[in-house]
């Protein structure tokens, strides 16, 4: 079975500030590690994907993601944030073998960007 | 192209009915996943069909069922509503299982 940790509930930052959203994963296989957003009343939205091949991914709007095997980690990453960044953040991976196309999420992280 | 479509967005019923939620996948998507989100559990895996065929479960009750259609359309039905089926559920289309999953807007239910 696989999970995920989003080890920051909520992250506060300044506009123009970098910000960095943290996830940690357990799984006893090789997974595919996904970032999604979530504005307030929407569905989720992909930003980023690792499926295989070089472990920095970049995304939509900015960001990017580095796939950690050793430490277990995809964190997300963007070296300026804008207002509009301020949506919550899901972390999920799927698996292969019988899991395969199950998502597992993380709890979310909550990103409030201030003027 | 059309993205993932979920009807109706808003739904309210009350303790002991059933209700019925329905997806529309992306053109030339086959597989279709869904999930439950609520502020307690988070986002958790209800089931996910390919085929028509369920190919896998998540752990829910079994008064939440699903069935997917020959043109790759899927409902999914709670029956005897409980006040804790209160939740967004998203529904998210892909290729074929494993494919990278995209979502719809979701269907709020409030059970009452």
């Amino acid at each position: 079975a696989q999970s995920v940790t989003q080890l920051d509930s909520q992250v506060p930052v300044f506009e123009e500030a970098p910000v960095e959203l943290r996830c940690n994963y357990s799984s006893s296989v090789s997974v595919y590690l996904f970032w999604y957003v979530q504005y307030p009343n929407q569905g989720l939205q992909l930003l980023l994907k690792y499926l295989s091949g070089s472990t920095l991914v970049k995304g939509i709007n900015g960001f990017e993601a580095e796939f950690n095997k050793s430490q277990t980690s995809f964190h997300l990453r963007k070296p300026s944030v804008h207002i509009s960044d301020t949506a919550e953040y899901f972390c999920a991976v799927s698996a292969g073998g019988t899991s395969y196309g199950k998502l597992t999420f993380g709890q979310g992280t909550i990103l409030t960007v201030h003027p | 192209k059309a993205g993932v479509t979920q009807t109706p967005r808003y739904l309210i019923k009350t303790r002991g009915q059933q209700v019925t939620l329905s997806c529309s996948p992306i053109s030339g998507h086959r597989s279709v996943s869904w999930y439950q989100q609520t502020p307690g559990q988070g986002l958790q895996f209800l089931f996910e069909y390919f085929s028509e065929t369920q190919r896998n479960k998540g752990n829910f009750p079994g008064r939440f069922s699903g069935r997917q259609f020959s043109n790759s359309r899927s409902e999914m039905n709670v029956s005897t509503l409980e006040l804790g089926d209160s939740a967004l559920y998203l529904c998210a289309s892909s290729l074929a299982p494993g494919d990278t999953q995209y979502f719809g807007p979701g269907t709020r239910l409030t059970v009452l």
